[in-house]
């Protein structure tokens, strides 16, 4: 079955502890990528990657890092959490030749 | 100006009515359109592509208007479980990865 996982699906944390949200996908894509989503402002996109060691920033980087060591993987690392951060976390992977992006089932994180 | 635009409404109907959802987009270079669908809280997944003829999918039609720059959505005999969230999707420039802006999302309530 076609998957994307990402773990955990909810975070509770303190400002300044770094986090690390995994994002794996089974579909041998090459592309992958990490949205975070607020009210009013939709889907916007953070990082993503086009394929293994090959990352680049999305709309709001700023706060976040990324990493594309093997092609399953897309880790997403908060080195400072901050209260701004507060959000609900996507992961989303296709392949060349399609343009439908499959999604994981989301992040939810809390910055306190 | 956000670069993809949708009427956020709530926008509540009766079971079996038609209901049409319109999303304006900046870029006229814009290449490729989608509706997505989200449930409340749960990942976004790809509802249709909407081509330059407009395609039909059962109860949903898709249409693009290059020349102003929109697409729609509509849903005819609208059910309960067509309630959700419905995001319109733009890809922008072939070759960049930075493509799929995502607008902000219509939420649909469908009453009995």
């Amino acid at each position: 079955e076609a998957q994307v996982t990402q773990n955990p699906r909810y975070l509770i944390t303190v400002t300044g502890k770094k986090l690390t949200v995994t994002c794996s996908q089974n579909m041998n894509h090459e592309y992958m990528s990490w949205y975070r989503q607020d009210p009013g402002l939709g889907l916007r996109q953070i990082y993503y990657s086009m394929n293994v060691e090959v990352t680049d920033k999305g709309d709001v980087p700023e706060g976040y890092k990324v990493s594309r060591k093997e092609k399953r993987n897309f880790p997403l690392i908060l080195e400072s959490p901050s209260p701004n951060q507060t959000s609900l976390y996507f992961c989303a992977t296709y392949g060349t030749g399609s343009y439908e992006q499959y999604f994981g089932p989301g992040t939810r994180l809390t910055v306190t | 100006r956000k670069e993809v635009e949708q009427d956020p409404g709530p926008f509540n109907v009766p079971e079996g009515a038609t209901v049409a959802f319109n999303c304006t987009y900046s870029n006229s270079a814009s290449q490729s359109f989608f509706w997505y669908r989200q449930d409340c809280r749960k990942e976004p997944k790809l509802l249709m592509s909407v081509y330059s003829s407009g395609n039909e999918d059962g109860r949903f039609t898709a249409q693009l208007n290059r020349a102003s720059q929109y697409i729609s959505l509509l849903i005819r005999d609208s059910k309960l479980s067509d309630s959700a969230t419905y995001l319109c999707v733009v890809r922008g420039f072939s070759g960049s990865a930075r493509q799929l802006t995502f607008g902000s999302g219509t939420q649909l309530t469908v009453l009995p």
